[in-house]
């Protein structure tokens, strides 16, 4: 079956860490840019950060520049965030999605909760 | 960049057209041959139905269509269903931003 498994999502304190998962079947995941997207309760869908298929390109959005690092593992068919400062503004379900070319987001994942409180 | 601009709401009747805007600028939108829609229902991931401003994937019905005019593209759902009732999202390869959504109600 070609999927998206998002995984690591949870409550963490602010100032906290997180890492997210997310893992591919089904397709060739190391022909793909893959992105994290995240929907804030009562917000809309937000791009958060990406990889291209090599690794060799990526991207954060200005508001986690310096917080979150997204790297992958191709042989491991993974995509990973790495969230360091939580803000309270950072809780989201965090989805996971394959770009097919041009910002075709075809396949996404189930998503994963990351909440920040204390 | 800044977010398309599209309406928080929209509705309408079963059996009913409605369409929603998604307006961006002469450097995003209005130059793309990219534009994509998005439909999230509550608790669920989001799902493509329009890319490259018309085509649809398969597996989604023909009621869904998609147009570009200058700056503002726009998704028009035809034959409303209660299973339509969702939150729509546009975006454009260029402008890099989802539109801010827009919930669409069947009435």
């Amino acid at each position: 079956e070609v999927q998206l498994v998002e995984s690591g999502g949870g409550l963490v304190q602010p100032g906290g860490s997180l890492r997210l998962s997310c893992v591919g079947s089904g397709f060739d995941f190391s022909g793909f840019w893959i992105n994290w997207v995240r929907r804030a309760p009562g917000q809309g869908l937000e791009g958060v950060a990406g990889m291209s298929p090599d690794g060799s390109e990526k991207y954060c959005v200005g508001s986690v520049e310096g917080r979150f690092t997204v790297s992958r593992d191709n042989t491991k068919r993974s995509l990973y965030l790495q969230m360091n400062g939580l803000r309270a503004e950072d809780t989201a379900v965090y989805y996971c999605t394959r770009d097919s070319g041009y910002s075709k987001f075809d396949l996404w994942g189930q998503g994963t909760l990351v909440t920040v409180s204390s | 960049q800044s977010a398309p601009t599209q309406p928080p709401s929209a509705s309408g009747s079963p059996g009913q057209s409605v369409t929603i805007s998604c307006t961006g600028t002469s450097s995003d939108v209005g130059v793309s041959n990219y534009v994509s829609w998005y439909q999230q229902h509550p608790g669920e991931a989001p799902k493509l139905i329009i890319y490259e401003v018309n085509k649809r994937p398969s597996g989604v019905p023909d009621r869904f269509s998609g147009s570009k005019s200058g700056n503002t593209a726009s998704l028009t759902v035809s034959g409303l269903q209660a299973e339509d009732e969702a939150d729509y999202y546009c975006k454009s390869h260029e402008g890099g931003n989802f539109g801010g959504g827009t919930k669409l109600t069947v009435l």
